[in-house]
């Protein structure tokens, strides 16, 4: 596997409760991207990075925030957790965003 | 919105016999790739093809992309029983100046012994 690392792989939490997920990479690569898998729904991107510092939305990222101060982390940030947030997240890197991803094993989130 | 939508949502075979997957699209794209997804883990990389682009293969796989239909298929051919998995088509394009790879809901795959 690309050196690609989520951490917890699981959690459980209450509604209203902050949750960060971490994506640490040591590939070097430029583009760290967050998705969440649903089913009937397949991936959707949440939020991606570009670069140290540079993010952008994607599909579903209300509720979402991010952060990205080195090249190898991208923390994802549930600021309220909502039931409906509950899902699998994952992890992917690029190397350039027409390039192929490389994914983490993915976080089970779970908020009653 | 999902981009890229899967043919057949579900395919059972039997070991030996070929697989074939198929993704259709609706706006132009950069690229077309394809990832399979092992139960419990994430998603892995199969093959990238590029807009001008035909067909490419890797090992037992063989992808074609037609950009005037808006598709593209996957075969596995020989198909094994460690081929059981979810495969994945994710459209690669510049979208209101930003960078997107959007992914299909996938088509389940299971080749028995």
């Amino acid at each position: 596997d690309a050196g690609i690392t989520q951490s917890p792989r699981h959690k459980v939490t209450e509604t209203g409760t902050p949750v960060t997920l971490r994506c640490h990479q040591t590939e070097n690569h430029r583009y760290m991207y967050w998705y969440r898998q649903d089913p009937g729904h397949g991936l959707r991107l949440i939020h991606y990075s570009y670069g140290v510092k540079d993010t952008d939305k994607g599909e579903v990222s209300d509720g979402y925030s991010v952060s990205r101060s080195k090249t190898e982390d991208f923390l994802l940030t549930l600021e309220s957790a909502t039931s409906s947030q509950t899902s699998v997240y994952f992890c992917a890197i690029g190397y350039r965003w027409d390039q192929p991803q490389h994914f983490g094993d993915g976080t089970r989130l779970s908020i009653l | 919105s999902q981009q890229g939508e899967e043919d057949p949502q579900a395919l059972s075979i039997q070991e030996g016999e070929n697989a074939t997957m198929n993704c259709s699209y609706k706006t132009s794209i950069n690229n077309l790739q394809w990832y399979r997804q092992n139960s419990g883990r994430g998603l892995v990389h199969l093959i990238l093809i590029r807009s001008n682009e035909r067909e490419k293969h890797s090992g037992r796989l063989r992808v074609t992309l037609d950009t005037s239909k808006k598709s593209s298929s996957l075969l596995i051919t020989a198909s094994r029983a460690a081929d059981t998995a979810s495969y994945f088509c994710a459209t690669g394009s510049l979208q209101g100046g930003s960078e997107k790879l959007v992914f299909g809901k996938g088509t389940k795959l299971t080749v028995n012994p």
